[in-house]
């Protein structure tokens, strides 16, 4: 099956850093890569995501980038708030057959914003 | 907030028990996908609910078994409880097959067994 590592699992930063999580995944058929942001106590929400057919995407602050050949995607968030604390999870999925809704997660990183 | 709705928000069970979760999905979502977080990791796929049937399961036991109802709420019931049951269970609702592979959480159920 998928297998989706995780990288780093903490992360600290100041306020108005950049931060980066990078993910890889071993699927090459897998198309859709997400990312989600966990507040405690809250379930996961979904902040940006990405598909096969594309390079890299941007929202704001935040960006994705996916080097299929790699095997490999990368969440990037510039100028860090302090509210940008939370848990976040990288997921990979394998479109068609019988995956549909079948999201591999990775480990989490737990990310820090200091003031 | 993603409209999908989940209770209770926390349980406490015995071992060897049977517990019932219930997850009401985004307005115009017909899909219903559950999932076990234990704590530090990511979730975990238990299985989806598309038109009322089961449409794909993880690498969960028989029984974890869930239902969906003619207006896309679900169930997931858990039988016999085990200690290593206690997690978080998460609900996720999404658009038809096919059309969008965007999942929307709920906040999910604390489940502890003791």
């Amino acid at each position: 099956g998928e297998n989706v590592e995780q990288h780093p699992s903490t992360l600290s930063v100041q306020e108005g850093d950049s931060a980066v999580i990078k993910c890889t995944y071993s699927d090459s058929a897998s198309n859709y890569f997400p990312w989600y942001k966990q507040e405690l106590g809250k379930g996961p929400q979904l902040i940006i995501d990405i598909r096969s057919n594309v390079g890299e995407k941007k929202d704001q602050r935040i960006a994705v980038t996916l080097n299929k050949t790699a095997k490999h995607f990368s969440l990037h968030i510039t100028e860090t708030q302090p509210e940008d604390s939370a848990v976040y999870f990288c997921a990979v999925l394998r479109q068609g057959g019988t995956s549909y809704g079948k999201l591999t997660f990775g480990q989490g990183t737990i990310l820090t914003v200091h003031p | 907030e993603t409209g999908v709705t989940q209770s209770p928000t926390h349980l406490i069970k015995t071992r060897g028990q049977q517990v019932t979760l219930r997850c009401s999905s985004q307005s115009g979502h017909n899909t219903v996908s559950w999932y076990q977080q234990a704590l530090g990791q990511g979730p975990q796929f238990i299985f989806q609910y598309y038109r009322e049937e089961e449409n794909g399961r993880g690498n969960f036991p028989p029984r974890f078994s869930g239902l969906q109802f003619p207006n896309y709420s679900s169930e997931l019931n858990v039988n016999a409880l085990e200690l290593d049951d206690s997690a978080l269970y998460l609900c996720a609702s999404s658009l038809a097959r096919g059309v969008s592979e965007k999942l929307f959480f709920g906040s999910g159920t604390q489940l502890s067994v003791l």
